[in-house]
């Protein structure tokens, strides 16, 4: 059983469309998260979510909205899509608890989805 | 702020040979955690370890090693007997201890093992 899955895994769409990857993960975790590589290789998070509250947005434009229908799902969509956005997008889950200083456990990734836009 | 340096962009052995790859970090927190992770031509992030700041001991898993030192604020990386297999890019990357931290990443070092 995939424990972060991710679909789409590639997705090719024109500039301007709007888009959406969905990731769900069965491992009970209470956080999400997405992170974004871009062409460089270099991994940065986007946003974090705790029981599909936001807690992290790490000033990424509104064009992308980050949405949780529960704590198992972690859905991003794009709109008006940018040449800038072609990037493989990582979803990931932690057991990562609340608030409060707690030891942090590893986060899982999905297989990430390979984003062109043309 | 965080920060994790990988110094080293590509590095290319030759089968069965030792190799080290360097991972330095920056933090003013006393309670953080490093991680390796690898990620093959595939693409997907496969995780290798993680270890907390207050657990310097040195750890070995089959022809894996980690050497972390804080006194020089490193956390590196051994594969001895490389095999083709080994070829990926590896990820050092770096979580505070806290209710919502996340993971900073280093740059990657692109291991290229030939036969």
């Amino acid at each position: 059983d995939t424990a972060v899955s991710q679909t789409p895994k590639y997705l090719v769409t024109q500039m301007g469309n709007d888009k959406s990857i969905k990731c769900e993960q069965n491992l009970g975790h209470d956080t999400m998260y997405w992170y974004k590589q871009d062409s460089k290789k270099f991994l940065k998070i986007m946003f974090s979510y705790n029981n599909k509250e936001l807690i992290i947005n790490e000033t990424v434009p509104n064009r992308f909205s980050p949405k949780s229908p529960d704590k198992a799902h972690l859905n991003l969509h794009i709109n008006s899509l940018e040449l800038g956005d072609s990037a493989v997008y990582f979803c990931a889950s932690s057991p990562l608890p609340g608030q409060g200083a707690q030891l942090f456990d590893t986060i899982y990734f999905g297989e990430g989805s390979w984003l062109t836009v043309v | 702020a965080q920060k994790v340096t990988q110094a080293q962009t590509e590095i290319s052995v030759v089968e069965k040979e030792d190799v080290t790859l360097d991972c330095v970090y920056e933090t003013r927190d006393t309670t953080y955690y490093l991680f390796w992770y690898k990620q093959p031509p595939s693409g997907e992030l496969v995780f290798l370890i993680r270890r907390n700041s207050f657990d310097e001991q040195n750890e070995i898993s089959g022809r894996y090693s980690w050497n972390f030192q804080k006194s020089t604020s490193s956390f590196n990386f051994t594969i001895t007997a490389s095999q083709v297999v080994d070829s990926a890019v590896y990820f050092c990357a770096l979580s505070e201890a806290g209710g919502y931290s996340t993971l900073t990443f280093g740059k990657g070092t692109m291991l290229l093992v030939s036969p």
